[in-house]
């Protein structure tokens, strides 16, 4: 079955840091790969995706490209915040039984530390 | 616009008891979907509906079931509660146009549940 398989956390940096974080796939077909970001407390929020092989995501500062050939969507961002701290979710979404069935990761923490 | 809400917010439940988690998608999503997060794990996918059919359903038990109203809104009832249903449930929805889920979820902030 579908898996996506992320970096466990925490990761922990300092303000204006660069940021990965690694994220792989296995799917059959050509699923739609998303990142997802929760704050304490809160719902997930869709921080950005992408469609097709090749296909960059972008939002907030964040970018993640879709390579089909190493079947991975590493999150990355240049600086980060002290309020970029949260729990980011990879996930794909794929056809399975005439659905769209969306299959998440297991969450890496971020801390940002001023 | 509203985006999509979930109630209630909280819920504390004794074991063997029943419990109803409601939703109501964003305006014009058909689609809902339901998923449960165990503290410090990804979401787990429950149910999906379209225009108030299942269309698909995790591997979870009998106990949890689930309906979409004609409005769209949904309901998640789980049966028999166990301490293990313990969880974060969230309510996702989506703009589903011939089967395709368009721009990803949206998802509220969800229903803590809490067995005892």
């Amino acid at each position: 079955g579908d898996s996506v398989t992320q970096m466990e956390g925490p990761v922990t940096l300092s303000e204006e840091a660069f940021l990965t974080i690694n994220c792989t796939y296995t799917a059959t077909g050509y699923p739609s790969l998303f990142w997802y970001v929760q704050y304490p407390g809160e719902g997930l929020q869709l921080l950005l995706k992408a469609t097709k092989a090749d296909d960059k995501g972008s939002n907030k500062g964040f970018e993640a490209t879709y390579r089909k050939e190493t079947t991975s969507f590493h999150l990355e961002k240049g600086s980060v915040q002290v309020s970029d701290s949260a729990v980011y979710f990879c996930a794909l979404s794929a056809s399975s039984g005439g659905y769209q069935k969306v299959t998440f990761g297991i969450g890496t923490k971020l801390q940002v530390i001023p | 616009d509203a985006g999509v809400t979930q109630s209630p917010t909280h819920l504390i439940k004794t074991r063997g008891q029943q419990v109803t988690l409601r939703c109501s998608p964003i305006s014009g999503h058909k689609s809902v979907s339901w998923y449960q997060q165990v503290l410090g794990q990804g979401p787990q996918f429950i149910f999906q509906y379209y225009e108030k059919e299942e269309r698909g359903r995790g591997n979870f038990p009998d106990r949890f079931s689930a309906r979409q109203f004609p409005n769209y809104s949904s309901e998640l009832n789980v049966n028999a509660l166990l301490l293990g249903d313990s969880a974060l449930y969230l309510c996702a929805s989506s703009l589903a146009l011939k089967g395709q889920e368009v721009d990803g979820y949206t998802f509220g902030s969800g229903t803590r549940l809490t067995v005892v």
